[in-house]
Parts: structure tokens; sequence; C-alpha cells
């Protein structure tokens, strides 16, 4: 079974400023996918950024890249220029390569609640 | 395109009733996957249905729990006899096939039992 870890239960960072999210996964799959979600007070689940484990070049998107170390198993996000509207729970999320017996479900970490101040 | 869509967006049921929570994917998405999230946790997979078909349902509690995805309407996942246990939030997913690994997550349900 695969597991995800996310070991910092909350984070603060200045407006402006640069934080990262750390995110462990367990799989001996070699073929899946990485997702970092955004749960703001909402409750509504956005997604941020995705990563397929056969591309060694990190994904980024706008502010949010990631430092994608397979031989690690690990998984961080980073914000860059943090704003106010950042603040949020942020997942780590796992899936198997879809289409296999996984059929494509999520597999979460615990979340990592993230405060930006003025 | 609306995204996906969920209602109630709040539901409280007293322990003993039962609790149906609905959910409309996206259009033209035939996948719809059900996620609950305890307070204070990450959200954990229940099931995986595509049109008139549950097709993994491994993490669904054995008993008083089930869900369906007719040919026509929405989505349904239905808790008899609920109790305080249950009290959670409830998120739909859907996508339009289960080999493109996107998943558009609606607003989820918040069920409270008294």
């Amino acid at each position: 079974a695969q597991t995800v870890t996310q070991s910092q239960p909350e984070m603060s960072v200045q407006e402006a400023e640069t934080v990262t999210l750390s995110c462990t996964y367990d799989t001996s799959e070699s073929n899946y996918y990485l997702f970092w979600y955004k749960q703001p007070p909402s409750r509504q689940m956005i997604l941020v950024i995705r990563q397929e484990a056969y591309k060694q070049q990190n994904a980024t998107e706008n502010r949010f890249s990631v430092n994608f170390q397979k031989a690690a198993k690990s998984f961080s996000l980073k914000i860059s220029d943090s704003q106010l509207g950042d603040t949020a729970m942020y997942f780590c999320a796992f899936t198997l390569n879809a289409g296999g017996t996984s059929y494509g479900k999520l597999t979460f970490g615990q979340g990592t609640i993230l405060t930006v101040h003025p | 395109n609306a995204g996906v869509m969920q209602n109630p967006r709040h539901l409280v049921r007293r322990r003993g009733q039962e609790a149906r929570l609905r959910c409309s994917p996206m259009k033209g998405h035939s996948h719809v996957y059900w996620y609950r999230q305890l307070p204070e946790e990450g959200l954990k997979f229940m099931v995986y249905l595509q049109k008139e078909n549950i097709i993994d349902e491994s993490g669904m509690p054995k008993e008083r729990f089930s869900a369906e995805f007719p040919k026509e309407g929405p989505s349904i996942l239905r808790i008899q006899q609920v109790v305080r246990g249950d009290s959670a939030a409830y998120f739909c997913a859907s996508s339009p096939s289960n080999w493109l690994n996107e998943q558009y997550f609606g607003p989820g349900t918040r069920l409270t039992v008294t």
C-alpha cells in the first residue's frame, strides 16, 4: 500500500517571501503521479501542481514549483512571493498510473496549514 | 462549463437517520470518486464508480454505506443509521477517464450527526 507523509502540521511565512512544504511517500511502484492540492477556508480542493514520476524535470506553475527527488521519494512544494491568498491547508497526494488496478484513486497526506502574514 | 456540484453543502442528521449526499460530475465526465475528510485529517478514498458500475469500493465501511452512479442523474452516497463518527466532510471528484489522472473536486458536503 502507498503512504504519503507530511511532517509539518503548520508553517508560516511573511508576505512576499518563499516557503517550502515537505512531503515524502512510500511505494514500490515506478510509474505514478504526485500532486499538491490547496484547501482554503472555503474547503474547496484546488489542484496546485502535478508531477509525473517518469519526468525528471520538476513541474512549475507560476509561483509554485516542486522539488521531486524520486530516489529519496520526496516531493516538496516551493511557493515564491507568498501572497495572503495562499493561506490554506496544503495536501500532498499520490496516485499510481491510472488505468491499472489503482483506477486513479488518490492517497493524501495529513496536510500542512500554511499561514501567510502581512 | 459548470464544475462538480455537490448538494447539500451542509447536512445535519440525528443519530439513526439516513444521509443522502449527491454529486453531479462535470459535463462529459463519467468517472466519480468519493472521499471522506474527518476533522483535522486528510482526505481518504471511499469508492470509485463509473456509470452504473461500482469499480472499487475498497475504502467504504462494510456496513451502512453504499454508493451508486445511475445512468441518469447524480451519483449518490448513502449512509444509513448515521452515528456521530460519520460526521465529516464528504468530497466528490470527477474525471473524464480513469487514465488521465485529473480529478476535479466538488465543494464537499459537511455532514454533522447530532
